[in-house]
């Protein structure tokens, strides 16, 4: 079965470095997104991303985040300088379509832990 | 705005007993509702779904929901449960349109033998 492979699966910084999470979504999918979830809190959207553009973001994904398809495989989430309260599970998701939540994988995650 | 609310964010059920996770919805508009499961090390894979059909819905591993508008809920269920059913469990809401999804805080499911 086709999956949303992400790495790695735990990421440790020191406060004020980039990083960059790295997405495989599933290969004829179209429609790519992250979402966060802080321990002991709910899962929370991101950003959307199609056509080589952002196409929804939240609240949350402020000028410290970027989201980049850098070839024709990868889904890249960069924070440029990270702060403790960036610490989170993230996970990414794909979908060959808009609304079509049977289609819509997620990956299993990457864990950040800000220092 | 929308938003979920999940009661109880731990479950403890022996095995062979009921399954009841409980979701509270808010949507300004008519919602689309969705369960997810999350097993260990795995990312999150859809339950079921209410997207305005039929109010009970089926979803895999026997698992099913009842979308109930005067209640605004959409609680979870399974008749018997089994080991392989401990997993963190979450209810999201959408509107019509779109895959952004917001999700409730989870709900971790132990099963005892």
């Amino acid at each position: 079965e086709p999956e949303v492979t992400q790495t790695p699966s735990h990421q440790v910084t020191q406060m004020g470095q980039e990083v960059i999470l790295r997405c495989v979504p599933i290969s004829n999918h179209l429609y790519f997104y992250w979402y966060r979830q802080i321990l002991g809190q709910k899962v929370e959207f991101l950003v959307s991303f199609y056509n080589n553009e952002i196409s929804e973001k939240s609240e949350i994904f402020d000028d410290q985040f970027s989201v980049e398809r850098p070839d024709g495989s990868n889904f890249t989430l960069k924070i440029r300088s990270t702060k403790l309260e960036d610490s989170a599970m993230y996970f990414c998701a794909s979908s060959p379509e808009d609304s079509a939540y049977e289609k819509l994988f997620f990956g299993s995650g990457t864990q950040l832990s800000v220092l | 705005a929308q938003s979920v609310t999940q009661l109880g964010s731990h479950v403890s059920v022996s095995e062979g007993a009921l399954v009841l996770l409980r979701c509270n919805y808010s949507s300004s508009v008519p919602p689309y509702l969705f369960w997810y499961v999350q097993y260990p090390n795995q990312g999150l894979q859809l339950l079921l779904k209410y997207t305005s059909a039929a109010t009970l819905v089926k979803g895999i591993n026997g698992f099913e929901a009842e979308f109930k508008k005067s209640e605004t809920s959409f609680h979870l269920t399974k008749p018997s449960a089994h080991m392989s059913d401990a997993a963190e469990y979450f209810c999201a809401v959408t509107k019509a349109a779109g895959n952004k999804l917001t999700f409730g805080g989870g709900t971790r499911v132990l099963v005892k033998p």
